[in-house]
């Protein structure tokens, strides 16, 4: 079965310094992958995606994620991260075709953003 | 209006009354999606809609929740006899395409955060 593992619950960062969140995926074959982000109180919002093509994927604020197909992993990378970025962010997976359109979501990494 | 809008944004109910939770996506949107995200949890697919075709509700907890989709449009998510472990945010999502035309991104609401006492 499908699954989405997202090994780090909790990540504080300083605001200015680089983040990288990891998220592995579990399937067969090549998935459509996805980043949301959700602040509290709020719906998901979609950052970036992976169909197929080019391995790195440009997000909105600045975010970028990078396919890797040899680890199983899509990570979400941003240089400088700003206090607004402090959320919980999903990575999910939907598989093709016919009933398993639906999507995987990994438990969430909740970032804080120290000053 | 320009996202899905769901109400109520919060719901207390006693156990064992029914509620119902109501979705209004994206106008035009053929695919919608309801999940339940428990806290500190991911969200979780709960069921699927083709405009009004109810085509997967295999992540329905039990026979005690019930969709539906009359018109393609709005959906309602209906539980009945709530139970404490029900409490969740519920999610609902829009997509413009059909589920299996190949992973178009999903469109969400705020939610719905669900209290059962």
């Amino acid at each position: 079965a499908q699954s989405v593992t997202q090994p780090d619950i909790h990540i504080t960062v300083s605001e200015g310094a680089s983040l990288e969140l990891r998220c592995n995926y579990s399937y067969g074959a090549t998935p459509y992958l996805f980043w949301y982000v959700q602040s509290p109180g709020q719906g998901l919002q979609l950052l970036l995606k992976y169909f197929s093509g080019d391995t790195l994927v440009q997000g909105i604020k600045g975010f970028e994620a990078e396919f890797k197909r040899s680890q199983s992993s899509f990570n979400l990378r941003k240089p400088s991260v700003h206090w607004s970025d402090a959320a919980e962010y999903f990575c999910a997976v939907a598989t093709y075709g016919g009933s398993q359109g639906n999507l995987i979501f990994g438990k969430g990494t909740k970032l804080s953003v120290k000053p | 209006g320009a996202g899905v809008s769901q109400s109520p944004r919060y719901k207390v109910a006693k156990r064992g009354q029914d509620v119902a939770l109501r979705c209004d996506p994206i106008s035009g949107h053929v695919s919608l999606f309801w999940y339940q995200q428990a806290l500190g949890q991911g969200p979780e697919f709960l069921t699927y809609f083709q405009n009004e075709a109810q085509l997967d509700k295999s992540g329905l907890p039990s026979d005690r929740f019930f969709a539906e989709r009359p018109e393609g449009s709005v959906s309602t998510l209906k539980i009945q006899r709530t139970q404490k472990e029900d409490s969740a945010v519920y999610l609902c999502a829009s997509s413009p395409s059909p589920r299996d035309s190949g992973g178009q991104p999903q469109h969400f609401g705020d939610g719905t955060r669900l209290s059962i006492l």
